[in-house]
């Protein structure tokens, strides 16, 4: 049992260019999020899936997509990349988001926009 | 909406000092509240929860109490490590049910 994972951990990009973020979880949650968590910064909700073909919007979504094709992988896409998206960037899931139930987060992804 | 609100950081200790992180919450009903912290370099995990008015959450040494007449969810430890140097988040499920909200952090470093 894995967990939540996340590739690549570390990345830089050059300004405009495209990336896409991965995450998997191997726990059949229903629910899984992006977040973005800049220095000295909390968590900033960019989306959330609550299913397999469902996304919505968080707080931060301008420059990102999201797809949900199955219940284990949930990608970002970082488009036309800009230095305000340098962050580190976590995946995280949980079986729903009531009735005490916790999330898991990844590792998290390491992004640096020059 | 619902919300948390979480105890400004830094805070710095003394190793075996006394810990106090506070926070508070505006929700509509009873919902179940966490507290997350990051270690240096990763991921957000759980410390502990509490699903109802009045439970107390534990682990590693670390207490919190449900408190609805004051509508918080202290944090506390009586003696802290240096290993227990990291960030702390408050969180409670929005009433939607589709997604958590997170305080803005606590950093806590413990010097020996």
């Amino acid at each position: 049992n894995a967990g939540v994972t996340q590739t690549p951990k570390f990345r830089i990009l050059k300004i405009g260019q495209s990336m896409t973020l991965q995450c998997t979880q191997d726990m059949n949650h229903n629910y899984m999020y992006w977040y973005r968590q800049d220095p000295g910064m909390g968590l900033k909700l960019i989306y959330y899936s609550v299913g397999a073909g469902i996304t919505d919007k968080g707080e931060v979504p301008n420059g990102y997509n999201v797809s949900r094709s199955t219940t284990e992988d949930f990608p970002l896409r970082l488009e036309l990349a800009a230095p305000s998206q340098t962050s580190v960037y976590f995946c995280a899931s949980s079986y729903s988001a009531s009735g005490g139930n916790e999330q898991y987060f990844g590792p998290g992804t390491r992004l640096t926009v020059l | 909406g619902d919300s948390v609100t979480q105890m400004e950081g830094p805070v710095t200790l003394s190793e075996e000092a006394f810990l106090t992180i506070n926070c508070t919450y505006t929700a509509t009903g009873y919902p179940s509240l966490f507290w997350y912290v990051q270690y240096p370099g990763e991921g957000l995990q759980l410390l502990l929860k509490a699903t109802k008015a009045d439970d107390k959450g534990s682990n590693k040494g670390f207490e919190a109490t449900y408190r609805k007449e004051t509508t918080s969810f202290h944090l506390e430890k009586g003696s802290v490590q240096v290993s227990d140097s990291a960030v702390y988040f408050c969180a409670l499920p929005s009433d939607t049910g589709n997604q958590f909200y997170f305080g803005t952090g606590t950093s806590l470093t413990v010097i020996p």
